[in-house]
């Protein structure tokens, strides 16, 4: 199973990002978002579509339907700067885990 | 708090074997499924191994006879060893969590380790 993301999206502070994860019948599976920051462990910011972890802001959303999940990231601040990426539970894969294939966020 | 610490990475010549660490804290250990993942630069996320709560581990083909997962319930720690290692190999290496019974199936990973570097060069 192969989830495809943007290599990089650029916004502007303040402004609005939204982040895309491709896949064949996606709407049909549970979506994972992470956070990777340089030199840190990576953070979960949306579980199961839309689901907010504990700490994660209000800032951070998630939709899934169709072949496409996206998260958004409302009112984006500097420190939101980060990779990106989406992630599935495939049962019938020999790599049940997959991940997508990553997105760079810059903020401008 | 919930903590896991990775360590062991390392300068490993192609065809050397390591041994990396997860040392797990603020949780109870034996409650949860382990993982490891690794980040190759400018190729994205891979998942390497899994290890549940009754011992059982999982592994994609990519690294089946290579790499050997562990975990000590006592030492509440988590192990990855590998062996036959490549260039290909050169990675960050992430440990992380997730419960056993998720809904659907599908367990998000909800804490990571902040990654060990290993590079396999001659």
């Amino acid at each position: 199973y192969v989830l495809t993301q943007p290599p990089s999206v650029s916004v502007a502070p303040g402004k609005t990002a939204r982040l895309t994860c491709g896949g064949n019948n996606l709407g049909r599976k549970s979506v994972h978002w992470y956070q990777l920051r340089p030199g840190q462990a990576p953070v979960l910011v949306i579980s199961y579509d839309t689901d907010r972890p504990s700490g994660i802001p209000e800032r951070f959303s998630g939709s899934n339907s169709g072949n496409t999940a996206t998260l958004t990231i409302s009112r984006v601040e500097a420190g939101d700067e980060a990779d990106y990426f989406c992630q599935v539970w495939d049962r019938s894969s020999d790599q049940p885990h997959v991940f997508g294939t990553g997105t760079k966020v810059t903020v401008l | 708090e919930v903590q896991l610490v990775g360590s062991g990475g390392g300068l490993v010549q192609p065809g050397g074997s390591l041994r990396l660490s997860c040392a797990a804290s603020g949780f109870t250990f034996s409650d949860f499924d382990l993982h490891w993942v690794r980040e190759v630069t400018g190729k994205g996320l891979e998942w390497l191994s899994s290890i549940d709560i009754t011992g059982d581990t999982y592994y994609p083909g990519s690294v089946k006879g290579r790499f050997t997962v562990s975990r000590d319930n006592v030492k509440n720690s988590l192990y990855l060893h590998m062996d036959s290692l490549k260039a290909g190999d050169t990675a960050v290496y992430y440990c992380a969590r997730s419960r056993t019974f998720c809904r659907g199936g599908s367990c998000p990973f909800d804490y990571w380790g902040q990654g060990t570097l290993v590079t396999v060069s001659s």
